[in-house]
Protein backbone atom coordinates (compact mmCIF):
# COMPACT_ATOMS: atom_id res chain seq x y z
CA UNK A 1 0.00 0.00 0.00
CA UNK A 2 1.48 3.55 -1.10
CA UNK A 3 2.44 5.52 1.83
CA UNK A 4 3.41 9.61 1.37
CA UNK A 5 5.74 11.16 3.94
CA UNK A 6 6.10 14.84 3.92
CA UNK A 7 8.52 15.97 6.67
CA UNK A 8 9.24 18.74 8.14
CA UNK A 9 5.76 19.04 8.86
CA UNK A 10 6.23 22.91 9.69
CA UNK A 11 9.05 25.19 8.57
CA UNK A 12 9.15 29.02 9.40
CA UNK A 13 11.84 31.00 7.32
CA UNK A 14 12.76 34.29 7.21
CA UNK A 15 11.87 35.90 3.66
CA UNK A 16 14.30 36.09 0.98
CA UNK A 17 15.68 32.67 2.06
CA UNK A 18 15.47 30.02 -0.25
CA UNK A 19 13.72 26.53 1.24
CA UNK A 20 13.26 22.89 0.29
CA UNK A 21 10.16 20.49 1.14
CA UNK A 22 10.61 17.08 0.84
CA UNK A 23 8.60 14.42 0.31
CA UNK A 24 8.88 10.75 0.14
CA UNK A 25 7.15 7.44 -0.94
CA UNK A 26 7.10 3.86 -0.21
CA UNK A 27 6.32 2.18 -3.46
CA UNK A 28 7.97 3.72 -7.05
CA UNK A 29 5.27 2.28 -9.29
CA UNK A 30 3.77 5.89 -9.93
CA UNK A 31 2.69 7.42 -13.09
CA UNK A 32 3.20 11.00 -11.37
CA UNK A 33 3.49 13.18 -8.54
CA UNK A 34 2.03 16.16 -7.89
CA UNK A 35 3.07 18.96 -5.74
CA UNK A 36 -0.01 20.81 -4.53
CA UNK A 37 -0.86 24.51 -2.80
CA UNK A 38 -3.31 24.79 0.28
CA UNK A 39 -3.88 28.13 1.96
CA UNK A 40 -6.57 28.06 4.80
CA UNK A 41 -10.40 28.19 4.06
CA UNK A 42 -9.61 27.20 0.26
CA UNK A 43 -8.74 24.44 -2.32
CA UNK A 44 -6.35 22.58 -3.88
CA UNK A 45 -3.83 24.49 -6.16
CA UNK A 46 -1.82 22.86 -8.25
CA UNK A 47 1.99 23.78 -8.29
CA UNK A 48 3.43 21.26 -10.31
CA UNK A 49 3.06 18.15 -11.88
CA UNK A 50 6.12 15.46 -12.96
CA UNK A 51 5.35 12.56 -14.90
CA UNK A 52 7.33 9.16 -13.63
CA UNK A 53 9.58 9.41 -16.87
CA UNK A 54 10.58 12.93 -16.04
CA UNK A 55 13.29 14.13 -13.45
CA UNK A 56 12.10 17.58 -12.82
CA UNK A 57 9.70 20.11 -13.55
CA UNK A 58 10.04 24.08 -13.42
CA UNK A 59 7.58 26.90 -12.50
CA UNK A 60 8.63 30.32 -12.12
CA UNK A 61 10.49 30.35 -8.80
CA UNK A 62 9.50 26.75 -7.82
CA UNK A 63 11.68 23.90 -8.67
CA UNK A 64 10.15 20.05 -8.56
CA UNK A 65 12.31 17.42 -8.38
CA UNK A 66 11.54 13.48 -8.47
CA UNK A 67 13.59 10.39 -8.27
CA UNK A 68 11.37 7.55 -8.71
CA UNK A 69 13.92 4.96 -7.62
CA UNK A 70 14.55 6.35 -4.33
CA UNK A 71 11.15 7.44 -3.64
CA UNK A 72 11.84 11.21 -2.82
CA UNK A 73 10.89 14.10 -4.46
CA UNK A 74 11.73 17.78 -3.26
CA UNK A 75 9.84 20.99 -4.00
CA UNK A 76 12.83 23.59 -3.56
CA UNK A 77 11.16 27.38 -3.22
CA UNK A 78 13.81 30.42 -4.47
CA UNK A 79 13.80 33.70 -2.28
CA UNK A 80 10.48 32.63 -0.44
CA UNK A 81 8.31 35.87 -0.01
CA UNK A 82 5.22 36.13 2.75
CA UNK A 83 2.63 35.68 0.05
CA UNK A 84 4.34 31.49 -0.26
CA UNK A 85 2.65 30.48 3.82
CA UNK A 86 0.62 27.81 2.84
CA UNK A 87 0.25 24.16 3.35
CA UNK A 88 2.20 22.28 0.88
CA UNK A 89 1.04 18.97 -0.38
CA UNK A 90 2.10 16.29 -2.30
CA UNK A 91 0.81 13.47 -3.67
CA UNK A 92 1.46 10.42 -6.12
CA UNK A 93 -0.83 8.43 -8.15
CA UNK A 94 0.18 4.40 -8.14
CA UNK A 95 -0.30 1.63 -10.78
CA UNK A 96 -2.36 -0.77 -8.93
CA UNK A 97 -4.55 1.56 -7.49
CA UNK A 98 -7.68 2.64 -8.03
CA UNK A 99 -7.78 5.27 -10.95
CA UNK A 100 -6.62 8.39 -10.61
CA UNK A 101 -6.18 8.30 -6.96
CA UNK A 102 -3.83 10.80 -5.53
CA UNK A 103 -2.13 9.79 -2.05
CA UNK A 104 -1.38 12.44 -0.27
CA UNK A 105 1.00 13.49 2.35
CA UNK A 106 0.12 15.18 5.22
CA UNK A 107 1.36 18.68 4.02
CA UNK A 108 4.27 20.95 5.39
CA UNK A 109 3.08 23.92 7.08
CA UNK A 110 5.34 26.53 5.73
CA UNK A 111 5.54 30.17 7.34
CA UNK A 112 7.52 33.20 5.39
CA UNK A 113 8.12 36.35 8.04
CA UNK A 114 8.51 39.55 6.55
CA UNK B 1 -11.79 30.48 -17.11
CA UNK B 2 -10.87 26.99 -16.08
CA UNK B 3 -12.20 25.90 -12.95
CA UNK B 4 -14.15 23.42 -10.38
CA UNK B 5 -17.09 25.01 -8.92
CA UNK B 6 -18.65 23.39 -5.27
CA UNK B 7 -22.08 24.47 -3.89
CA UNK B 8 -22.80 24.63 -0.82
CA UNK B 9 -19.32 25.96 0.53
CA UNK B 10 -20.34 25.90 3.68
CA UNK B 11 -23.26 23.52 5.18
CA UNK B 12 -24.91 22.86 8.00
CA UNK B 13 -27.49 20.06 9.14
CA UNK B 14 -29.21 17.21 10.92
CA UNK B 15 -28.46 13.58 10.98
CA UNK B 16 -30.59 11.63 8.71
CA UNK B 17 -31.61 14.68 6.10
CA UNK B 18 -29.85 13.96 2.79
CA UNK B 19 -27.75 16.02 1.13
CA UNK B 20 -26.34 16.93 -2.45
CA UNK B 21 -22.81 18.51 -2.58
CA UNK B 22 -23.03 19.90 -6.66
CA UNK B 23 -19.63 19.47 -8.45
CA UNK B 24 -18.66 21.36 -12.10
CA UNK B 25 -16.24 21.85 -13.97
CA UNK B 26 -15.47 23.45 -17.40
CA UNK B 27 -12.61 22.06 -19.30
CA UNK B 28 -14.08 18.82 -21.01
CA UNK B 29 -12.14 16.42 -18.21
CA UNK B 30 -13.38 13.08 -18.40
CA UNK B 31 -12.59 12.11 -15.18
CA UNK B 32 -13.91 13.34 -11.72
CA UNK B 33 -13.75 12.37 -8.63
CA UNK B 34 -14.38 13.40 -4.72
CA UNK B 35 -12.05 13.63 -1.53
CA UNK B 36 -12.59 13.98 1.67
CA UNK B 37 -10.01 16.09 4.02
CA UNK B 38 -9.69 15.18 7.83
CA UNK B 39 -7.11 15.97 10.49
CA UNK B 40 -4.61 13.47 10.75
CA UNK B 41 -5.55 11.82 7.97
CA UNK B 42 -5.28 13.63 5.03
CA UNK B 43 -7.32 13.59 2.00
CA UNK B 44 -8.71 10.53 0.97
CA UNK B 45 -10.54 9.57 -2.28
CA UNK B 46 -14.93 8.80 -1.66
CA UNK B 47 -15.77 7.84 -5.29
CA UNK B 48 -14.33 8.76 -8.67
CA UNK B 49 -16.05 8.79 -12.56
CA UNK B 50 -14.22 8.11 -15.73
CA UNK B 51 -16.54 9.26 -18.12
CA UNK B 52 -20.37 9.88 -18.16
CA UNK B 53 -22.11 7.08 -16.73
CA UNK B 54 -18.94 4.98 -15.18
CA UNK B 55 -18.55 5.59 -11.55
CA UNK B 56 -16.16 3.74 -8.77
CA UNK B 57 -15.34 3.35 -5.53
CA UNK B 58 -12.26 5.18 -4.24
CA UNK B 59 -10.82 4.25 -0.80
CA UNK B 60 -13.60 5.84 1.80
CA UNK B 61 -17.24 5.28 -0.08
CA UNK B 62 -18.98 4.29 2.40
CA UNK B 63 -22.19 6.46 3.34
CA UNK B 64 -21.82 8.49 -0.14
CA UNK B 65 -23.53 7.78 -3.62
CA UNK B 66 -22.54 9.47 -6.72
CA UNK B 67 -24.12 9.78 -10.18
CA UNK B 68 -22.44 10.98 -13.38
CA UNK B 69 -25.22 11.75 -15.85
CA UNK B 70 -23.17 14.62 -18.00
CA UNK B 71 -19.90 15.24 -18.70
CA UNK B 72 -18.98 18.42 -16.70
CA UNK B 73 -21.32 17.49 -13.57
CA UNK B 74 -20.43 15.01 -10.36
CA UNK B 75 -23.11 15.87 -7.31
CA UNK B 76 -22.00 13.51 -4.12
CA UNK B 77 -24.91 12.56 -2.21
CA UNK B 78 -25.18 11.37 1.39
CA UNK B 79 -28.61 10.17 1.46
CA UNK B 80 -28.25 10.00 5.63
CA UNK B 81 -25.07 11.77 6.99
CA UNK B 82 -23.96 11.22 9.83
CA UNK B 83 -21.60 13.28 12.60
CA UNK B 84 -18.77 10.81 11.27
CA UNK B 85 -18.93 12.29 7.55
CA UNK B 86 -18.24 15.91 8.81
CA UNK B 87 -15.50 17.08 7.15
CA UNK B 88 -13.99 19.13 4.14
CA UNK B 89 -15.09 17.78 1.02
CA UNK B 90 -13.15 18.00 -2.70
CA UNK B 91 -13.92 17.75 -6.16
CA UNK B 92 -11.67 17.32 -8.43
CA UNK B 93 -10.88 16.23 -12.34
CA UNK B 94 -8.33 15.35 -14.70
CA UNK B 95 -7.85 14.49 -18.11
CA UNK B 96 -6.05 11.80 -19.51
CA UNK B 97 -8.44 8.81 -17.52
CA UNK B 98 -7.10 10.37 -14.02
CA UNK B 99 -3.45 10.52 -14.98
CA UNK B 100 -2.89 14.21 -15.77
CA UNK B 101 -2.56 17.10 -13.85
CA UNK B 102 -5.58 17.22 -11.41
CA UNK B 103 -7.63 20.38 -10.69
CA UNK B 104 -9.53 20.84 -7.15
CA UNK B 105 -12.26 22.85 -6.74
CA UNK B 106 -12.55 25.06 -3.55
CA UNK B 107 -13.99 23.04 -0.68
CA UNK B 108 -17.17 22.46 0.91
CA UNK B 109 -17.17 22.67 4.55
CA UNK B 110 -19.81 20.17 5.60
CA UNK B 111 -21.35 19.91 9.35
CA UNK B 112 -23.25 16.86 10.52
CA UNK B 113 -24.90 17.09 13.95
Amino acid sequence: KQEVTQIPAALSVPEGENLVLNCSFTDSAIYNLQWFRQDPGKGLTSLLLIQSSQREQTSGRLNASLDKSSGRSTLYIAASQPGDSATYLCAVISYGGSQGNLIFGKGTKLSVKP
Amino acid sequence: EAQVTQNPRYLITVTGKKLTVTCSQNMNHEYMSWYRQDPGLGLRQIYYSMNVEVTDKGDVPEGYKVSRKEKRNFPLILESPSPNQTSLYFCASSWGQGVGEQYFGPGTRLTVT
